[in-house]
């Protein structure tokens, strides 16, 4: 499985764009990059998902370079309530026999500040 | 509709105790996972159950754990003799493999305290 790095923790500001970037080198070809967010008590919550290129929905944006080697995690306008723990995950989910196995780091805890 | 229920939300136990946690995966879903989660870090995989396959277990730390999921839905994790290391949050998800998209959707999680 592709191993994943991404920062331990960052800091911003309520109205800030954040963006978390998670380094993936030995990506696969099938591979997917996943996100999660997890709030304090709560168990992870499905962000945002892609391959390649530019992806966006109602919360986030996936920016996925072609080389595929890293990917970033783009929060527009964070406010306090974004203040969480961010995952980033790297396999195949339509690996054979759904032997997918979704593996968590220790992501990168985002605080918000007033 | 429902989510993912997971039961007890807490439980205190003494040590070499064993324990049981209960986990209600969304209705059809196929596969289930279960996690642990140490304070302050990530997510460690500890089973999965897909379909009628055997389950993989290779994420378990010891044989005190054990799981087993009746009927393809109810999933029970077993601690046996409970030790203060396994104090944790044990978190359950369930996912319906479709094509590329694996989204779990996870349940609020048991908290184990070994006293």
């Amino acid at each position: 499985l592709a191993k994943t790095t991404q920062p331990i923790s960052m800091d911003s500001y309520e109205g800030q764009e954040v963006n978390i970037t998670c380094s993936h080198n030995n990506i696969a070809t099938n591979d997917y990059i996943t996100w999660y967010q997890q709030f304090p008590s709560q168990g992870p919550r499905f962000i945002i998902q892609g391959y390649k290129t530019k992806v966006t929905n109602e919360v986030a944006s996936l920016f996925i370079p072609a080389d595929r080697k890293s990917s970033t995690l783009s929060l527009p306008r964070v406010s306090l309530s974004d203040t969480a723990v961010y995952y980033c995950l790297v396999g195949d989910p339509s690996a054979s026999g759904g032997s997918y196995i979704p593996t968590f780091g220790r992501g990168t805890s985002l605080i918000v500040h007033p | 509709g429902a989510g993912v229920s997971q039961s007890p939300s807490n439980k205190v136990t003494e040590k070499g105790k064993d324990v049981e946690l209960r986990c209600d995966p969304i209705s059809g879903h196929t596969a289930l996972y279960w996690y642990r989660q140490s304070l302050g870090q990530g997510l460690e995989f500890l089973i999965y159950f897909q379909g009628n396959s055997a389950p993989d277990k290779s994420g378990l730390p010891s044989d005190r754990f054990s799981a087993e999921r009746t009927g393809g839905s109810v999933s029970t994790l077993t601690i046996q003799r409970t030790q203060q290391e396994d104090s944790a949050v044990y978190l359950c998800a369930s996912s319906s493999h479709s094509g590329s998209l694996i989204e779990q959707y996870f349940g609020p999680g048991t908290r184990l305290t070994v006293t």
